[in-house]
């Protein structure tokens, strides 16, 4: 079945550094991709999307490109803040067999910026 | 504004007791969903509806069930039969099943067997 497999966590970086968070995915077809980000308690925010191959998902400066040949969905970020510290998770839809589609997500990679 | 609204936010169930989580979406979506998370896992899925009166069971429905009156609400309830129900549940909506689109999410609800 479809699957998506995130790098471990967490990630520690120093504010201004540059964010890299793997994401590779398994699926028949060429799903939608997306990149989810969850604040401490709260509900999951949708962050960006791509939705075929060699689109670029960007918002408030993360960015992740849609490689079919590597099947990957990296997310990147040039400098994080304080702020970006969160879990963020990357997520495929999957066709279900009884109609309707799904968001299969990978386990998540919390990532912490420190001053 | 527009939305998704879970209720209530943190709750605690005694052994054997049955709770209703609720979900209210404004957003005129058709499509709507419930998913469970743990501690350092992604969400799984547990019912899912694609219209008013029908719905379907996901990967982890067994001990869980949900009902769709109308087109804006999709209470999920936990029932006895669930036997680790101790979670954050998250209830999601999207226009419809197309692949490009965007599932959004409430802020979830913290359910807590005491």
């Amino acid at each position: 079945g479809d699957s998506v497999t995130q790098m471990e966590g967490p990630v520690t970086l120093s504010e201004e550094a540059f964010l890299t968070i793997n994401c590779t995915y398994t699926a028949t077809g060429y799903p939608s991709l997306f990149w989810y980000v969850q604040y401490p308690g709260e509900g999951l925010q949708l962050l960006l999307k791509a939705t075929k191959a060699d689109d670029k998902g960007s918002n408030k400066g993360f960015e992740a490109t849609y490689r079919k040949e590597t099947t990957s969905f990296h997310l990147e970020k040039g400098s994080v803040q304080v702020s970006d510290s969160a879990v963020y998770f990357c997520a495929l839809i999957t066709i279900l067999t009884g109609g309707g589609n799904k968001l299969t997500f990978g386990t998540g990679t919390q990532l912490k910026v420190e001053l | 504004d527009g939305g998704i609204t879970q209720s209530p936010k943190y709750l605690f169930r005694k052994e054997g007791q049955n709770v209703t989580l609720s979900c209210e979406q404004n957003l005129n979506h058709d499509a709507m969903y419930w998913y469970r998370q743990d501690p350092g896992q992604g969400l799984r899925l547990i019912y899912y509806s694609q219209i008013v009166n029908d719905f379907q069971k996901g990967d982890i429905a067994e001990g869980y069930s949900v009902s769709r009156e109308k087109k804006e609400s999709f209470p999920l309830t936990v029932t006895s039969a669930q036997k680790n129900p101790t979670a954050f549940y998250l209830c999601a909506s999207s226009i419809g099943f197309f692949s490009g689109n965007t599932i959004y999410f409430g802020e979830g609800s913290w359910l807590t067997v005491v």
